[in-house]
């Protein structure tokens, strides 16, 4: 079965430092996500991607974050300055179609900032 | 706004007994709705969804949840869980027109021998 695949799986990095978070989508697949889990809260929506654009967006999605599909397989996220309450689990997601089909999560990157 | 709520964070059951975990969305616009599951160290897997129709879904492993507009719940059942279903179950809402989901804040099904 096709999978989501996301690199690293976890990744420890000091305040203050660039971090980018790999991705691999589905490779048919259309529509791309990345959400986040802090731990022991909810599953959070930072943004979609679609068509080389972001299509949406949440309120965590400051100037400090940024999404970039730079080969047509890749879809990273880039967080430029981290502090210590972006450390959370990293799910990234694809979908063929929009919401309506489900996306495919990946198995998340767990980012720890100390 | 939207929420989606999961009101048990942890559900313990025995091994072939029946299970319920409950999901209530609110929501101002028709939705969407999921069943997600997370097993350890995994990423979250869909296991049902009701887009329209059939109130009653069937999912994947045996799990189903019917949708009850009235009550805006969205319930997942099984009526004889196995050791292996032992996982997070996370609900969740996507809306018509907005290309994100809404999470619960996740059940944990412990099944006991």
């Amino acid at each position: 079965e096709p999978e989501v695949t996301q690199t690293p799986s976890h990744q420890v990095t000091q305040m203050g430092q660039e971090v980018i978070l790999r991705c691999v989508p589905i490779s048919n697949h259309l529509y791309f996500y990345w959400y986040r889990q802090i731990l022991g809260q909810k599953v959070e929506f930072l943004v979609s991607f679609y068509n080389n654009e972001i299509s949406e967006k949440s309120e965590i999605f400051d100037d400090q974050f940024s999404v970039e599909r730079p080969d047509g397989s890749n879809f990273t996220l880039k967080i430029r300055s981290t502090k210590l309450e972006d450390s959370a689990m990293y799910f990234c997601a694809s979908s063929e179609q929009e919401i309506g089909y489900g996306y495919t999560f990946g198995s998340g990157t767990r980012l720890t900032v100390v | 706004a939207q929420s989606v709520t999961q009101l048990d964070s942890q559900v313990p059951v025995f091994e072939e007994a029946p299970v319920e975990l409950r999901c209530n969305y609110s929501s101002s616009v028709s939705v969407y709705l999921f069943w997600y599951v997370q097993y350890p160290n995994q990423g979250l897997q869909l296991l049902l969804k009701y887009l329209s129709g059939s109130t009653l879904v069937k999912g994947i492993n045996g799990f189903e949840a019917e949708f009850n507009k009235s009550q805006t719940s969205f319930h997942l059942r099984k009526p004889s869980v196995h050791i292996s279903d032992t996982a997070e179950y996370f609900c969740a809402v996507g809306l018509y027109n907005f290309n994100k989901f809404y999470f619960g804040s996740g059940t944990k099904l412990n099944v006991k021998p």
